[in-house]
């Protein structure tokens, strides 16, 4: 199969932390890539993990467990800016599959 | 850099009506795909086409179909719109295998009535 699970939705304040978990199934997997989407925007890359371990990207960082058919995006120092939401994506073969997203909301 | 672009980006049809959506990259890329997003979801592939020449099936193919024009070039045309194709279709572009990332078109609005 091909599904991710991911939270429907999470809300933080300013300033916090949030992780927001990806679960997937793994006939096929080559990686995992995090996608952001602001309202009536297209989606925009954040980052891939093909191997296990943090990848860190200023603010924002991507891990991935390959034995745990897991990962997660942990958003940092949150900013109203980062009210979105948030996809995982999985590479199968030449394409890829999308999660149902998270819808992150940050409260002043 | 114009990167992914589609057009229309805003189109209403009449059920039964066929039109077709047109999406064109400049970044030498491989891989074209489209997908489309419905109200509160996630991206759903409708067709992709792993290089010039050849296309593919996604989860979502029924009421579509594609073609790969050139290496530039990916159309989606619907052939008889119904009220269920209502959606913002998104073109994208990648090179699978070197960084793994998808660029995404602004996307097309939809509505078939």
């Amino acid at each position: 199969g091909q599904s991710l699970e991911q939270p429907s939705e999470v809300t933080a304040v300013e300033g916090a932390i949030v992780q927001i978990n990806c679960t997937y199934q793994t006939s096929g997997f080559y990686g995992l890539s995090w996608y952001q989407q602001h309202d009536g925007g297209a989606p925009t890359f954040l980052s891939y993990n093909a191997l296990d371990g943090l990848e860190e990207t200023g603010r924002f960082s991507s891990f991935l467990s390959r034995s745990d058919s897991y990962g997660y995006l942990l958003l940092q120092e949150l900013q109203m800016k980062d009210s979105a939401s948030y996809f995982c994506a999985r590479r199968d073969g030449q394409n890829f599959v999308f999660g149902p997203g998270t819808r992150l909301s940050v409260l002043p | 850099n114009a990167g992914v672009t589609q057009t229309p980006k805003f189109q209403v049809l009449k059920t039964g009506q066929s039109m077709t959506l047109q999406c064109a990259q400049d970044m030498n890329h491989n891989s074209m795909y489209w997908y489309r997003q419905d109200p509160g979801m996630g991206l759903r592939l409708i067709y992709y086409s792993a290089s010039e020449g050849t296309t593919d099936k996604g989860e979502v193919p029924n009421g579509y179909n594609v073609s790969r024009l050139n290496k530039r070039e990916f159309s989606l045309r619907l052939e008889s719109a119904a009220p269920s194709q209502t959606s913002v279709y998104f073109c994208a572009s990648s090179e699978v295998g070197a960084g793994n990332t998808i660029y995404f078109g602004e996307g097309s609005w939809l509505t078939v009535v």
